[in-house]
């Protein structure tokens, strides 16, 4: 099956530090990926819809300039947390859709990013 | 305003009881239903979904859902429960309409605990 890696699985940083996520589609090829965050017990938040080759389109109330999404290419997206303090502290959550897939499959998800800021 | 609801926080059963976790949404147009499993620290599985058809899914790990689009409702079945089905589940809606990202609404999620 269709498979997202995402790397690192955890990271520790400092405060002011930035922190650079990857998600790679193994296995097919996504011009769209998603990046979700979510809170202890809490569900997930869309953050952004990043798009192969074109600037990402974030949710509102979402800070473009701290949460960078770069979509290089058709199996890799990348978002760096720029300065990352405390209440950056979360659990990043990546998500594709197989290009050659019908509109209405589901998405495939990697395993997520544990971010803390010390 | 678009939004799924999952009423109950954590759902209690003990092993080889059916199980039920609710879900209802509110969606204009035709919706795209979906429910997720995940583990402790980890992504999301897909375990089923509703598009168009018979009301009643059948997915992964013995699970199924019915669609009920009078109550709006997809709420997600196990007809006997495994201690390793004690996850947290989510049901996901994506409007009919979502600017052809494939967007998904989350639900809040909710706790399976199956007890032995």
């Amino acid at each position: 099956g269709a498979v997202v890696s995402q790397h690192p699985s955890w990271v520790i940083c400092k405060s002011g530090t930035s922190v650079k996520i990857e998600c790679r589609s193994l296995d097919f090829q996504a011009t769209t990926m998603f990046w979700y965050r979510q809170f202890p017990k809490q569900s997930l938040m869309l953050m952004a819809t990043s798009n192969e080759g074109s600037k990402a389109t974030y949710e509102q109330g979402v800070e473009k300039d701290k949460f960078l999404i770069n979509h290089a290419s058709l199996t890799l997206s990348t978002l760096t947390v720029t300065s990352a303090h405390p209440e950056d502290s979360s659990f990043y959550i990546c998500s594709a859709r197989d290009i050659d897939s019908p509109y209405n499959s589901p998405l495939h998800f990697g395993n997520g990013t544990r971010l803390t800021v010390t | 305003a678009q939004s799924v609801a999952q009423p109950e926080d954590q759902v209690n059963v003990a092993e080889g009881n059916p199980l039920t976790v609710k879900c209802t949404y509110s969606v204009s147009g035709n919706p795209y239903l979906f429910w997720y499993v995940q583990y402790p620290n980890r992504g999301l599985q897909f375990l089923l979904k509703y598009i168009t058809g018979d009301n009643l899914v059948k997915g992964s790990y013995g699970f199924e859902a019915e669609f009920n689009k009078s109550q709006t409702s997809f709420h997600l079945k196990k007809p006997s429960a495994l201690v390793s089905d004690s996850a947290l589940y989510f049901c996901a809606v994506r409007p009919a309409f979502s600017g052809g990202y494939n967007k998904l609404i989350f639900g809040a999620g909710t706790r399976l605990a199956v007890h032995p």
